[in-house]
This record gives C-alpha cells, sequence and structure tokens, in this order.
C-alpha cells in the first residue's frame, strides 16, 4: 500500500519562499509528482521527480529523496495567484502505474 | 485544443436515484482515470481504463458504482442508487499513454450532491 502526509495548511507572505513538504511510503516507487488546484478547478501538472536531486521550473522546484521517502515543492517570489491547493502524488511500480494523491496542502499567500 | 470534458458540470439529485457522469477525453490519449475528490479523502483514484479496458477498479466504492469505457473517446460514471454520502467532484483525467500516468490532464469536474 502507499501512505502520502502532507500539511493541511500553509500561510506565507506574497514575495517570500514557501517550502510545502511530502512524505510518502510505498511498497514500489516510480515517481513523484506535484499538482496545483486552485479552488473549485480541476488540479494542473506542476512537476515530476523520478530520480534524486532537483527539477527547477522558474519559480517553482520539486525534490525528491527516495531514501528518505521525502519531496518537497519550493515556491519562490510568491505571488496572490499562487494560493491553491499544492497536491503531493507517487507513481508506484509494478504491473501498472499506479498513482496515489496526498490530500493536499492548501497555501494561503497574505499581502 | 479541447482539453478534457466532462457533463454535467453540477447535478443535484435525490437520495435513491441514478446518476450518470460523462467524460470525453483528450484525443488521443489512451488511459482515462476516474477521481472522486473531498474534503476528508482528498482525490481518490475510482477507476483506470487503458485502451478502454478496465485496469483496476479496486478504488470503485461499492456495487452502486459502475463505469464503462464503449469506445477510445468517451466513458461514463454511473451510480445507483445514489446516497448522501456520495456528494463530492467527480473529476475524469487521461494521459498520453500508461507510460505517463504522471501527466494527466483532468476535466473541470462534476460537483455531484445527493439530498
Amino acid at each position: 500500500g502507499q501512505n502520502i502526509d502532507q500539511p493541511t495548511e500553509m500561510t506565507a507572505t506574497e514575495g517570500a519562499i514557501v517550502q510545502i513538504n511530502c512524505t510518502y511510503q510505498t511498497s514500489g516507487f516510480n515517481g513523484l509528482f506535484w499538482y496545483q488546484q486552485h479552488a473549485g478547478e480541476a488540479p494542473t501538472f506542476l512537476s515530476y521527480n523520478v530520480l534524486d536531486g532537483l527539477e527547477e521550473k522558474g519559480r517553482f522546484s520539486s525534490f525528491l529523496s527516495r531514501s528518505k521517502g521525502y519531496s518537497y515543492l519550493l515556491l519562490k517570489e510568491l505571488q496572490m495567484k499562487d494560493s491553491a491547493s499544492y497536491l503531493c502524488a507517487v507513481v508506484n511500480s509494478g504491473g501498472y502505474q499506479k498513482v496515489t494523491f496526498g490530500t493536499g496542502t492548501k497555501l494561503q499567500v497574505i499581502p | 485544443d479541447a482539453g478534457v470534458i466532462q457533463s454535467p458540470r453540477h447535478e443535484v439529485t435525490e437520495m435513491g436515484q441514478e446518476v450518470t457522469l460523462r467524460c470525453k477525453p483528450i484525443s488521443g490519449h489512451n488511459s482515462l482515470f476516474w477521481y472522486r475528490q473531498t474534503m476528508m479523502r482528498g482525490l481518490e483514484l475510482l477507476i483506470y481504463f487503458n485502451n478502454n479496458v478496465p485496469i483496476d477498479d479496486s478504488g470503485m466504492p461499492e456495487d452502486r458504482f459502475s463505469a464503462k469505457m464503449p469506445n477510445a473517446s468517451f466513458s461514463t460514471l454511473k451510480i445507483q442508487p445514489s446516497e448522501p454520502r456520495d456528494s463530492a467532484v467527480y473529476f475524469c483525467a487521461s494521459s498520453p499513454s500508461s507510460g505517463r500516468v504522471y501527466e494527466q490532464y483532468f476535466g473541470p469536474g462534476t460537483r455531484l450532491t445527493v439530498t
């Protein structure tokens, strides 16, 4: 089975940096990804990590440590529009690549 | 390009009624997913189709739920009979191939309320 843990809520200030952590336990691992979901909207794909290390995409970066079962999403130069839920999800290995989502971290950016 | 299309966007029904949700995946995508999202449980995978064949339906709550994919461009999720605890947002998502399941494109969702 798989278990994914993220903080439920976070608050950060516009212009600042925020790190959203995700820990996971899985019987087989084949990658971790992050989705962004604004209130009332569908999730949209942000990033995918399959190897250890940091992946950078503009203001967003995602880090993975497979040995620690740990990932984080780093958001720099926060903007008000970054207020959203951020979902961590794990792809398992095996017969088919099953995706399991965490419950998400609701980020509120304040002025 | 059209994304994933879902209908209806909102559905309000009474307990015991049948509900049918519809999804049209992105053309050319061969993997399709149905999810249910609630505040308490987050985003839960209900069923996954690959090339129109159900691969994993372990997330389907019980016999009241059924899903079909008669062709590559259409899928349905049916709840019969519906219950108040089925109230949630139901998302359909598609991905280009079974090897890229991390790259899922979600539809706008159907918000279901069962009274």
